[in-house]
């Protein structure tokens, strides 16, 4: 149990495109879900915590409108880079929160590259 | 304001040794603490939490992790190591009321199991 897909989960794109990642809560619902980037050995970095059926809350330094998110629904929330930039390309993570278990689980993660 | 540090950027173990992984923490409260490993390009998996109760604390693949309040210490530990524990290994924390809270993480510590 407790399993977090995420689609695609590697992508490459061109500059100034818009990238969406999926994120879903297989087998349980997640009231809450996070957005993580994790740069290469490093630590990750929260983005934002995204919450169903209201606006998302982003970290400091993270750009709202460059990084939407959308959480539709208890098992499914999406993350939009929009006009991706080479910058932009990291590896990023989601996770849900299992509220039987108090727990965040992690998706695999999407590699995104931006040419 | 809640931190978390792994002192060892790096652990190198011979197969069958027992091992350790040190995390310290800081938080102004009652804490979560968590032990994730993530394998190469994939996500984080979920081996063991402390909330309350027994300071030992058992979870998957024969890991375990001791709290210390006194020392603010959360070290995983594993009585015989296997050449496929060899990963990233991630320590955090949140305050008590659960993982709606943020994650804050350690900046990770690689094992390297050898034969």
């Amino acid at each position: 149990g407790a399993v977090v897909s995420q689609h695609p989960s590697r992508v490459i794109c061109k500059s100034g495109t818009s990238v969406k990642i999926e994120c879903r809560s297989l087998d349980f619902q997640a009231t809450t879900m996070f957005w993580y980037r994790q740069f290469p050995k490093k630590s990750l970095m929260l983005m934002a915590t995204s919450n169903e059926g209201s606006k998302a809350t982003y970290e400091q330094g993270v750009e709202k409108d460059k990084f939407l998110i959308n959480h539709a629904s208890l098992t499914l929330s999406t993350l939009t880079v929009t006009s991706a930039h080479p910058e932009d390309s990291s590896f990023y993570i989601c996770s849900a929160r299992e509220p039987d278990r108090d727990t965040q689980y992690f998706g695999p993660g999407t590699r995104l590259t931006v040419l | 304001a809640q931190s978390v540090a792994q002192p060892e950027d790096q652990v190198n173990v011979a197969e069958g040794n027992p091992l350790t992984v040190k995390c310290t923490y800081s938080v102004s409260g009652n804490p979560y603490l968590f032990w994730y490993v993530q394998y190469p390009n994939r996500g984080l998996q979920f081996l063991l939490k402390y909330i309350t109760g027994d300071n030992l604390v058992k979870g998957s693949y024969g890991f375990e992790a001791e709290f210390n309040k006194s020392q603010t210490s959360f070290h995983l530990k594993k009585p015989s190591a296997l050449v496929s524990d060899s990963a990233l290994y991630f320590c955090a924390v949140t305050l008590t009321g659960g993982t709606a809270s943020k994650l804050t993480f350690g900046t990770g510590t690689r094992l390297q199991v050898t034969l």
